[in-house]
This record gives structure tokens, C-alpha cells and sequence, in this order.
């Protein structure tokens, strides 16, 4: 069965900090990996990543694949309070469009 | 960039109400759509793909009776959610995208059968 873990699946922390967010992933036919951040409504794209050891980055965030060890982080620098979100990983099998995701990691900043 | 269009956003009906929910992309065609639920607090859970001008493929453990989906036209896929009851209060999302492309979702419907 394709699974997908993140963790933590909480994280408070004060506004400033830098955070990491982990997701590990078993599946038959992987194509590609996704981050996405859901506030109250529908998920918002961050990253897609495909190739291991290219990180990605998108201002204070970046991410990057190791597809040997089945791995991906997410993380953020100078945490604002306007980052707290579900940070939600899911991941693309290869001959279905359709992606697995994770429980999502909660994550509050505290001014 | 990629826009979907979800339609209602919120519904509020008595139980044995059917409810239809509307998804579309808008600025791409989407040969298929997917259905979405998220219990809260909960992550996303596949419910159904929507394959236009074909039958949808249905996830392990949902209803096709229950939740009928039709997706007409490239632009355009519906979640019908028949006889609704309380338990099928949940939050609906759909999400739609190009092959190779990352997949975008609407804003979701909060569904809430008193």
C-alpha cells in the first residue's frame, strides 16, 4: 500500500525561528513529490520536485528530494506569523495522476 | 497561473437532500479531475477520479451510488452527493491539472447536513 508520514505532525515555535518539515514516502512507481500549504481553504503549490539533491527554493522556503532514502524536507527561515498553515507533502504515481498525502504537519508561529 | 473553480463553497441542507458541487479549471483544459474529502483536522483523502467522457474511478470504500461524479466536458466535473446525511458532513475539495504539471485545487465546499 503507497504511504506517506510527515512529522512532525505539530510544531509551535516563535516568529524568526527556522523550521524543517520532514516527509518520508513507500510507493510502488514514485514520479514526483509535492508540498503544498492549506490555510482554511483549498491547498496552495509550493514545491514539485523530481530529481534528487535539487533543492528548490521560493523566497524564505526550500525544499529538497533524496530519492534514496524515500525522503523530503520542507523548510523555513525567519518564520512570520503568516506562515502558520497545514503544510501538506503528497506524492505522484507514475501511470496515475493521482497523489498520496501525507497526515500534514501543523504548524503555528508565535509572534 | 492554474485556476480551479470550486461551486458552493458553503452548503447547509436538511438530511435526504441531494447536494451538487460544481469544480472547474479555468484556464486549462483537464482531461481529469479529482475528488477530495478532509474530515477536520484530517489530511486529503482521494475519494474519486473524474475522467472526462468516461466513468470516474472510485477509491476503495467510497459509494459510486452515494457520490456520482460526471465530468461533461474538459472544463468541467460534478460531485453529486445523493440522500446526504449527517455523516456525510465533511469538507469536498477538487483539484485538476495538466500531465507532468502540479495538480491545483479549488477553495472546497463545506458541506453541513442537519
Amino acid at each position: 500500500e503507497d504511504k506517506v508520514v510527515q512529522s512532525p505532525l505539530s510544531l509551535v515555535v516563535h516568529e524568526g525561528d527556522t523550521v524543517t518539515l520532514n516527509c518520508s514516502y513507500e510507493v510502488t512507481n514514485f514520479r514526483s513529490l509535492l508540498w503544498y500549504k492549506q490555510e482554511k481553504k483549498a491547498p496552495t503549490f509550493l514545491f514539485m520536485l523530481t530529481s534528487s539533491g535539487i533543492e528548490k527554493k521560493s523566497g524564505r522556503l526550500s525544499s529538497i528530494l533524496d530519492k534514496k532514502e524515500l525522503f523530503s524536507i520542507l523548510n523555513i527561515t525567519a518564520t512570520q506569523t503568516g506562515d502558520s498553515a497545514v503544510y501538506l507533502c503528497a506524492v505522484g504515481i507514475q501511470g496515475a495522476q493521482k497523489l498520496v498525502f501525507g497526515q500534514g504537519t501543523r504548524l503555528t508561529i508565535n509572534p | 497561473g492554474a485556476v480551479v473553480s470550486q461551486h458552493p463553497s458553503r452548503v447547509i441542507c436538511k438530511s435526504g437532500t441531494s447536494v451538487k458541487i460544481e469544480c472547474r479549471s479555468l484556464d486549462f483544459q483537464a482531461t481529469t479531475m479529482f475528488w477530495y474529502r478532509q474530515f477536520p483536522k484530517q489530511s486529503l483523502m482521494l475519494m474519486a477520479t473524474s475522467n472526462e467522457g468516461s466513468k470516474a474511478t472510485y477509491e476503495q470504500g467510497v459509494e459510486k451510488d452515494k457520490f456520482l461524479i460526471n465530468h461533461a466536458s474538459l472544463t468541467l466535473s460534478t460531485l453529486t452527493v445523493t440522500s446526504a446525511h449527517p455523516e456525510d458532513s465533511s469538507f469536498y475539495i477538487c483539484s485538476a491539472g495538466r500531465h507532468g504539471q502540479p495538480q491545483h485545487f479549488g477553495d472546497g465546499t463545506r458541506l453541513s447536513i442537519l
